[in-house]
């Protein structure tokens, strides 16, 4: 079964606006974090927000807001105020605290994100 | 600080050949992870580790080994390359296994 499952493999989005992008995500570890992150076309993974699974409040990083809703298992990210160099590929990732490989991150297979000028 | 570097950038190997791909981590980051991210899909987990020990390794074969040096830079050694193994190789330096800070990758290509 997929640990993380990114439902829009593309979408489209008009410079100026604000995006969603979905993801869900299984555990029974009650400890976990999610990341996202944005890979432009160079192929480098650049960190953009993180969310802990115990924290109170959803986390924030400049225009990037992580929508967490823990009972629903998903955390979708928002992009405010989009720009033309926002267009790459955005992946969600889940790290579990359990296991042999603890600390290692579980990807889902992303969703590339075209902002329309 | 630097960041996570990767060399070479861009690779093409014969199948059945041997590969050693290498990351130089950001400074002071104990933990090294390797990634393989096939073409449209997301990256997976191969191995990790810690203090020049694996502490962790996702579902690849034996031919993927690795080794992390005591300034913290590692390798990920392929043996017997097939053409599945043509990937983007994402390296990833961490402490404590919070922050992830990943390289620009090794393109691998096997014909």
């Amino acid at each position: 079964a997929q640990k993380i499952t990114q439902t829009q493999p593309g979408m489209f989005v008009q410079e100026k606006e604000a995006v969603t992008l979905d993801c869900t995500y299984d555990t029974s570890d009650p400890s976990y974090g999610l990341f996202w992150y944005k890979q432009p076309s160079s192929g480098e993974m650049i960190f953009l927000i993180y969310q802990g699974s115990y924290d109170q409040q959803n986390a924030t990083e400049g225009r990037y807001s992580l929508n967490f809703q823990k009972a629903r298992k998903s955390a979708n990210l928002v992009i405010s105020a989009s720009q033309l160099g926002d267009s790459a590929m955005y992946f969600c990732a889940m790290r579990e605290h359990y296991g042999g490989s603890q600390g290692n991150l579980i990807f889902g297979k992303g969703t590339k994100l075209s902002v329309k000028p | 600080e630097t960041g996570v570097t990767q060399s070479p950038t861009h690779l093409i190997k014969t199948r059945g050949q041997q590969v050693t791909l290498r990351c130089s981590s950001q400074s002071g980051h104990n933990t090294v992870s390797w990634y393989q991210q096939a073409l449209g899909q997301g990256p997976q987990f191969i191995f990790q580790y810690y203090r020049e020990e694996e502490n962790g390794r996702g579902n690849f074969p034996p031919r993927f080994s690795g080794l992390q040096f005591p300034n913290y830079s590692s390798e990920l050694n392929v043996n017997a390359l097939e053409l599945d193994d043509s990937a983007l190789y994402l390296c990833a330096s961490s402490l404590a296994s919070y922050g992830y800070t990943f390289g620009s990758g090794t393109r691998l290509t096997v014909v």
